[in-house]
């Protein structure tokens, strides 16, 4: 059966600490993976995906992502966190016309 | 280009009352879906169609239909609306690709049954 999982409800950082996000998938076919963000009362952006080659990829807003498959993950990272970071994160998984989501991680950021 | 708009984006219900969700896209996209969020959940399927004239069931579907008459709108129909249909609702369309392709959503609509 396909499911995300991302094991972590609320993640608090400090401005400028890193920040990595966990995404643990389950998929019978080749997964294609995706991160989107959810700011408050707003819809879902695309972030970044991922289909095939580089198992390392890179986002918008200076995100990026690595695709383990021995470990079927896709945790989300960032380098320097900004307080606009603030928002929920959203890992799934898909292929043509269905997708799978986790059930998000709420990120606050300390000033 | 407004991308995908939802309609309305809030709305009140009594139990056993009936709606319509309107979802417009003009990026000129096959796919359309149709989900469901709520707390700690994530978002959850309830209908997608792959072109006009065409729709298909996803995880959660009971209580809902859809129809999608033309390419650039998908409408979501609660006939009897229950309290466990409160929720935020979101449209998204995507166009084919090899790879499977990238999602755009709407704003939701936020729908409370009493």
């Amino acid at each position: 059966a396909q499911s995300v999982t991302q094991p972590d409800i609320h993640i608090t950082v400090s401005e400028g600490a890193s920040l990595e996000l966990r995404c643990n998938y389950s998929y019978g076919a080749t997964p294609y993976l995706f991160w989107y963000v959810q700011s408050p009362g707003q819809g879902l952006q695309l972030l970044l995906k991922y289909f095939s080659g580089d198992t390392l990829v890179q986002g918008i807003k200076g995100f990026e992502a690595e695709f383990k498959r021995s470990q079927s993950s896709f945790n989300l990272r960032k380098p320097s966190v900004h307080w606009s970071d603030a928002a929920e994160y959203f890992c799934a998984v898909g292929n043509f016309n269905k997708f799978y989501f986790g059930s998000g991680t709420k990120l606050n950021v300390k000033p | 280009n407004a991308g995908v708009t939802q309609t309305p984006k809030f709305r009140v219900l009594k139990t056993g009352q009936s709606m319509t969700l309107l979802c417009a896209q003009d990026m000129n996209h096959e796919y359309m879906y149709w989900y469901r969020q709520d707390p700690g959940m994530g978002l959850r399927l309830i209908h997608y169609s792959v072109g006009e004239g065409t729709t298909a069931k996803g995880e959660v579907p009971d209580g809902y239909n859809v129809s999608r008459l033309k390419k650039q709108n998908f409408l979501l129909g609660l006939e009897s609306a229950a309290p466990s249909q409160t929720s935020v609702y979101f449209c998204a369309s995507s166009k084919p690709g090899q790879f499977g392709s990238e999602q755009y959503f709407g704003p939701g609509t936020r729908l409370t049954v009493t």
